[in-house]
């Protein structure tokens, strides 16, 4: 039920673009995204509900293809601020919790 | 407002002894979960609060491990007879109503069993 993420890791000089990928196997509702940094708790990005949106946060936005039990976070223009691990949560269909991926760590150098 | 908060932020035991991790929610949310995050790995799932009722704990590893919100606002997840296994950091989040509401996480519990 765990959803796979991909990479596993990253590194990208500042300005830098990367995509983050999450898959699971089964039927979503919504998928959260969350970035960590080192010793800190998850902090909330976006959540996608499905229809197939894509939202968007300054430079960093996500879809949601709900066909495919897919999402993918796009982030732009890198910054140093983004460095951290990233996770996904998928809320399957009539759950109540969501399952997190192992995420991927995203390092921004200058 | 205030965030999450969890009590204690350390906490070391030995092996066999028995642990209580406190959650305070944000003030209004009815809903309450607690993961469990070992190194290098996402959270993951307890269990789950709606209001006083623990509406889902499907993810509790065994029966060594309760959780109990007794007036559906702050929870203590309990681990009786702990093991080395337990070590890990139990973080506690919550939300407006449901999971697909925005669940806010508290700075974590780090439990080191001995």
């Amino acid at each position: 039920q765990q959803p796979v993420q991909s990479p596993q890791a990253v590194i990208l000089r500042e300005g830098e673009d990367a995509v983050i990928n999450c898959s699971s196997s089964k039927a979503l509702y919504s998928v959260h995204w969350y970035r960590q940094k080192h010793g800190e708790a998850p902090v909330f990005l976006m959540i996608l509900l499905k229809g197939g949106e894509q939202k968007g946060h300054e430079k960093i936005s996500a879809s949601f293809n709900e066909k495919k039990q897919q999402s993918s976070l796009y982030l732009t223009a890198s910054q140093l601020s983004y460095s951290g691990t990233y996770f996904c949560g998928t809320e399957q269909t009539g759950a109540n919790n969501l399952f997190f991926g192992t995420g991927t760590r995203l390092t921004v150098i200058p | 407002g205030a965030g999450v908060s969890q009590t204690p932020s350390n906490k070391v035991t030995e092996k066999g002894k028995y642990v209580e991790l406190r959650c305070d929610p944000i003030s209004g949310h009815t809903a309450l979960y607690w993961y469990r995050q070992s190194l290098g790995q996402g959270p993951e799932f307890l269990i789950y609060f709606q209001g006083t009722g623990a509406a889902d704990d499907s993810g509790l590893p065994n029966d060594r491990f309760f959780a109990v919100r007794p007036e559906g606002s702050v929870s203590t997840l309990k681990i009786q007879r702990t093991e080395r296994g337990d070590s890990a950091v139990y973080l506690c989040a919550s939300s407006l109503s449901r999971a697909t509401d925005t669940q806010y996480f508290g700075p974590g519990t780090r439990l080191t069993v001995l």
